[in-house]
């Protein structure tokens, strides 16, 4: 069965700092990884993808993704954390049983202080 | 360019009765998927349709179901709804021309059930 994993409830850094947010993915054959960001009472905004190609993903706000096929990991980075980075963050894959349905991790609380 | 939006915003129910929730597609796209987000849980795939058919259905019972219109806006329905049906849903539209299928997702209708 095709899984994401975000082993951390909550990830804290202080402004300025550099930002990890992890993920790990189980899927057959070539993986279609996505970081959305879901900010209070708001629905999920799209941060970056990887379908083939460079490793590094850049995307939007700063964020970046680095693929690792070998660690089947998809962290989320980003070299300087903002307060205003702090949100819910979700990786997901494609379903390939599903359409083009999408498989959330069940989320990792960023929090930044200034 | 007008994006996902969905109603209501809030709404409560009591346990046994029957709700509809709404989405308009984001202009150009005709495919729309629906996900529940329970309190502090990813979003789970309810199902996907694509030009009015059915593409697509996580593991929902069939209480839960939904209709698309020729202008590619949706409906989910819910009958003899349950305490643990209370939840954000999320609807995503995408379309068949970007190949990798991004999905855009709307605000969400918060459903509380007593």
């Amino acid at each position: 069965a095709q899984s994401v994993a975000q082993p951390e409830d909550q990830v804290n850094v202080a402004e300025g700092n550099p930002l990890t947010v992890k993920c790990t993915y189980s899927v057959s054959g070539n993986p279609y990884l996505f970081w959305y960001v879901q900010y209070p009472n708001r629905g999920l905004q799209f941060l970056l993808k990887y379908i083939t190609g460079d490793n590094l993903v850049k995307g939007s706000y700063g964020f970046e993704a680095e693929f690792n096929k070998s660690q089947t990991s998809f962290h989320l980075k980003k070299p300087s954390a903002l307060v205003s980075d702090s949100a819910l963050y979700f990786c997901a894959v494609r379903d390939r049983q599903a359409g083009t349905a999408l498989i959330f991790g069940k989320g990792t609380t960023l929090s930044v202080s200034s | 360019e007008t994006g996902v939006t969905q109603s209501p915003t809030h709404l409560i129910k009591t346990r046994g009765q029957q709700v509809t929730l709404r989405c308009s597609s984001q202009s150009g796209h005709n495919t729309v998927s629906w996900y529940q987000q329970a309190l502090g849980q990813g979003p789970q795939f309810i199902f996907q349709y694509y030009r009015e058919e059915e593409n697509g259905r996580g593991n929902f019972p069939p209480r839960f179901s939904g209709l698309q219109f020729p202008n590619y806006s949706s409906e989910l329905n819910v009958n003899a709804l349950e305490l643990d049906d209370s939840a954000l849903y999320l609807c995503a539209s995408s379309s068949e021309r970007d190949s990798y299928n991004e999905q855009f997702f709307g605000p969400g209708t918060r459903l509380t059930v007593l």
